[in-house]
């Protein structure tokens, strides 16, 4: 079975914080994706990557950065948090072929302050 | 541009079916894609259709893709307590990068 894990559950950080998100994969998956969940707006895009070292922009990139050193690993960074990027964040990756499905991660709950 | 529109809400008693609707906009699309999100956790994949096909079922899942109108939707039969959830409709945006693009929920309420 894939597995994407996520590194916390929950987190809480104050405004002005850098705040990093991991997310690792043991699939060998080559995409990569963050996403946040809002109520009323359903899953945005923030980035998502296509292999090591690649990143693309998705729909919401303002406010954060992403990294990926390794192929199963992908990173978000909100270089300094804000009060509106509280949040659930998902992280999914998917192989880049097939049926393209993807696997989602259990999900980040952040409150900043 | 794409998008994937879905009603946000749906209450329907245990033993009932449930019927979830989606319209998407992309006629290139390869695969459309049902996935459950469960209270405070990540999105599962339910099931997929494959675009030439117009039905799929899968045990209490029916699947019906109505290309022309780019109609998808969702069955459950026998509904029950546990399908409480919110279902997200995806559609693929192409190409090997693995984009979906991805309704805003429908939240299934299942009343006793």
């Amino acid at each position: 079975d894939v597995k994407v894990t996520q590194s916390s559950r929950y987190l809480v950080k104050r405004t002005g914080e850098k705040v990093f998100l991991e997310c690792v994969q043991d699939m060998d998956h080559e995409n990569m994706f963050w996403y946040r969940q809002d109520p009323g707006l359903g899953l945005r895009l923030i980035y998502f990557s296509y292999d090591v070292k690649m990143k693309e922009k998705g729909d919401i990139p303002e406010g954060y950065s992403v990294s990926r050193e390794k192929k199963e690993r992908f990173s978000l960074i909100l270089e300094s948090a804000s009060t509106n990027q509280t949040s659930m964040y998902l992280c999914a990756s998917s192989l880049g072929q097939g049926v393209g499905e993807q696997f989602f991660g259990p999900g980040t709950r952040l409150t900043v302050l | 541009g794409e998008d994937v529109e879905q009603s946000l809400f749906l209450s329907v008693r245990e033993g009932d079916s449930s019927v979830i609707n989606c319209t998407y906009t992309d006629s290139s699309s390869t695969y459309l894609y049902w996935y459950k999100q469960e209270p405070g956790a990540g999105l599962q994949l339910l099931t997929y259709i494959f675009s030439n096909m117009d039905m799929k079922q899968d045990q209490r899942l029916t699947v019906l893709l109505n290309k022309k109108d780019k109609h998808l939707s969702l069955r459950i039969a026998d509904t029950q307590t546990g399908d409480s959830a919110i279902y997200f409709c995806a559609e693929s945006f192409g190409g090997s990068q693995g984009n979906l693009i991805f309704g805003k929920g429908t939240k299934l309420s299942v009343k006793p």
